[in-house]
């Protein structure tokens, strides 16, 4: 699966938007993109995934750049509960074995 | 419709003891993974069953560590023998098939936090 860059971590302003860049330079075409996002001592909380098109849902929107090398993640309104690290992980379709590669993530703290 | 369930939330075991870790998957999931999260680092993925059979064990350490999945009932993360490195939280998520495969994504329990005195 491809590696992925993520900043260490953001500030985010309580009400605005918050941005998450992530680059996936080596990512394959058949590859999706994936967003998770851990709030202290809780699991994993899926958010949105795509392959090429954006995508959203009620939690997010998902825009990937045409060549798919980058992609960011957005928060439109975020919240003090937004605070949290926030994963991007690249994967392939049918892979054989399933699994997630968590990086390390960016730490976005959401400020009154 | 509850999520990935998964007990206890909190186990301490001594040195030498064995611990047991379980793991409902979502309703209608058939596909288990399991995730270690060392303190101040990332998750790792263990290993990864569907019903009665393990399909990828890449992450599991080779000696101590072994997991099931049954036909009836949770899925179950064994540690014998524990030491004091095992301290973690175990993080078990479900899909409905195997993730990736038809876009499914996998969901995650709220783990297990392991000590070891």
């Amino acid at each position: 699966d491809a590696k992925t860059t993520q900043p260490t971590s953001m500030d985010c302003a309580e009400g605005r938007a918050a941005n998450l860049p992530c680059n996936h330079s080596t990512i394959s075409g058949n590859e999706y993109v994936y967003w998770y996002r851990q709030i202290h001592s809780q699991g994993p909380q899926y958010i949105i995934h795509g392959l090429k098109n954006n995508e959203t849902n009620e939690m997010a929107s998902l825009i990937i750049t045409e060549d798919r090398k980058s992609s960011t993640l957005i928060l439109p309104h975020a919240t003090l509960r937004d605070t949290a690290v926030y994963y991007c992980i690249v994967r392939v379709e049918g892979n054989q074995g399933g699994k997630l590669i968590f990086g390390q993530g960016t730490e976005l703290s959401v400020k009154p | 419709n509850a999520g990935v369930m998964q007990n206890p939330r909190h186990l301490v075991r001594r040195r030498g003891q064995e611990a047991r870790l379980r793991c409902s998957p979502m309703k209608g999931h058939s596909h288990v993974y399991w995730y270690r999260q060392l303190p101040e680092e990332g998750l790792k993925f263990m290993v990864y069953l569907q019903k009665e059979n393990i399909i990828d064990e890449s992450g599991m350490p080779k000696e101590r560590f072994s997991a099931e999945f049954p036909k009836e009932g949770p899925s179950i993360l064994r540690i014998q023998q524990v030491v004091r490195g095992d301290s973690a939280a175990y993080f078990c998520a479900s899909s409905p098939r195997r993730s990736g495969r038809d876009n499914q994504p996998q969901h995650f329990g709220d783990g297990t936090r392991l000590s070891i005195l």
